[in-house]
């Protein structure tokens, strides 16, 4: 399996300033067909993951322009410009290129 | 807008089989690729495996032999079925889409269910 490996684990972020978040993949993520398939996550409290971002940059329909997606190989990294109230929760990267499909052990954005 | 939300049983006994569906509203279930993934909790989330609309699987080998998936096309709906279970297999079931966009392709897990608590004992 593909392991993902994120960092850091917590992220205490003050309002208004940026956050990055991590991921190295124990293998590179480039898929046969030439699509690196790696994604982030964000659980807010109590709900279900929500896609932010896919193919490593680009951003899902609805979600706002602070948040971006980079990398290549097997580093990829998720950016938030200026965090708000609503970005708390947690963060997952995942890869999806080859079975089974994995995840990072998560990483926590909170508000210092 | 794509919606799914998953049912069954929020207790099972030890040694007895998780039945669950994901029922689809808001778009059709054909020609996509729909996933189950779970997380204990406190912790993270494990994929399961994910079934193509024509029937065809992937399971994760590490839960490959005690797992089944299926779908039905007439009701929008996919179903999983997870054989002797243990307490091991308490979490939150999820169900979700793997999408796929005209201009690029095959996307990621775009759209995801509520989840529903399964809690193994007896």
């Amino acid at each position: 399996d593909i392991v993902m490996t994120q960092t850091p684990l917590s992220s205490p972020v003050t309002l208004g300033q940026p956050a990055s978040i991590s991921c190295r993949s124990s293998q590179g993520l480039v898929h046969s067909d030439g699509n690196t398939y790696l994604s982030w996550l964000q659980q807010r409290p109590g709900q279900p993951p929500r896609l932010l971002i896919y193919k490593i940059s680009n951003r899902f329909s609805g979600v706002p322009d602070r948040f971006s997606g980079s990398g290549a190989g097997t580093d990829f990294t998720l950016k938030v410009s200026r965090v708000e109230a609503e970005d708390v929760g947690v963060y997952y990267c995942m890869q999806a290129t080859q079975f089974p499909y994995t995840f990072g052990q998560g990483t926590k954005l909170e508000i210092k | 807008q794509v919606q799914l939300q998953e049912s069954g049983p929020g207790l099972v006994r030890p040694s007895e089989t998780l039945s669950l569906t994901c029922v689809v509203s808001g778009g059709s279930i054909s020609s996509y690729y729909w996933n189950w993934i779970r997380q204990p909790a406190g912790k993270g989330l494990e994929w399961i495996g994910r079934i193509y609309s024509s029937g065809s699987t992937n399971y994760n080998p590490s839960l490959k032999s005690r797992v089944t998936m299926s779908v039905d096309t007439s009701k929008n709906q996919f179903s999983l079925k997870l054989n002797s279970v243990t307490a091991a297999d308490t979490a939150v079931y999820y169900c979700a889409r793997f999408g796929y966009d005209i201009l690029t392709g095959y996307t990621t897990l775009d759209y995801w269910g509520q989840g529903t608590l399964v809690s193994v004992s007896s």
